[in-house]
């Protein structure tokens, strides 16, 4: 079955420090995959998907199909950066949506 | 302005009382969702839209239905609710699929 997994419900880190927020999904075809983001008091909103491989507000994520990952970095992260992520695999030609339960991330200062 | 609308935005039920939640969105967007937000579960899709008259059933269907008659409008209806429905729900349009979505704000609802 079509599955995200995202392991970590909660990860903190120190400004300044590498991020990376874990994702896993299990599909059988070639999965679309994107990561979300909720800030505090907004709505959610999409960050980046791996088909553009874009950089969005110094996020990375690439793909990998080998260990079916598609893991969120970030070099340094900022304490604005604090908000919830949400991993997600599109199926059904992108109509489906698959999210992962999310990680919440807090960046100390 | 752009934007995706839900109302209401919060409400408390009672057990078999048929509910509808709206949404709306001005974007001219042709696909349209419904997601439930649950504590360690993320979101889980309820229902789509890819145009006016076409929905099909996402990951959670199961006591929910919808309808698409125009295209701005996608309401979200509970026929009988029941407190395991009790969720944050949130209603999502994009031009199609893989581009960008815009999300509503949220229906926190609560069913006793």
């Amino acid at each position: 079955a079509q599955r995200v997994t995202q392991p970590e419900k909660l990860l903190s880190v120190f400004k300044g420090a590498p991020v990376e927020l874990k994702c896993n999904y299990s599909y059988s075809g070639s999965p679309e995959l994107f990561w979300y983001v909720q800030y505090s008091r907004q709505r959610l909103q999409l960050l980046l998907r791996h088909i553009s491989r874009e950089s969005i507000k110094g996020f990375t994520a690439d793909l990998n199909k080998g260990e079916t990952s598609f893991h969120l970095k970030k070099p340094f992260a900022q304490e604005e950066d604090s908000a919830m992520y949400y991993c997600a695999l599109s199926e059904g030609g992108g109509f489906k949506t698959i999210f992962g339960a999310g990680t919440r991330l807090f960046v100390k200062a | 302005e752009a934007q995706v609308t839900q109302n209401p935005r919060y409400l408390i039920t009672v057990t078999g009382k048929k509910l509808t939640v709206t949404c709306s969105q001005n974007m001219n967007h042709e696909y349209m969702s419904w997601y439930r937000q649950d504590p360690g579960l993320g979101l889980r899709q309820i229902y789509y839209s890819m145009n006016v008259e076409v929905t099909d059933k996402g990951d959670v269907p199961e006591g929910y239905k919808v309808s698409r008659k125009e295209k701005r409008n996608f309401p979200l209806i509970l026929e009988s609710p029941s407190p395991n429905q009790t969720s944050l729900y949130f209603c999502a349009s994009s031009l199609g699929p893989g581009t960008s979505p815009f999300f509503g704000p949220g229906t926190r609802l609560t069913v006793l």
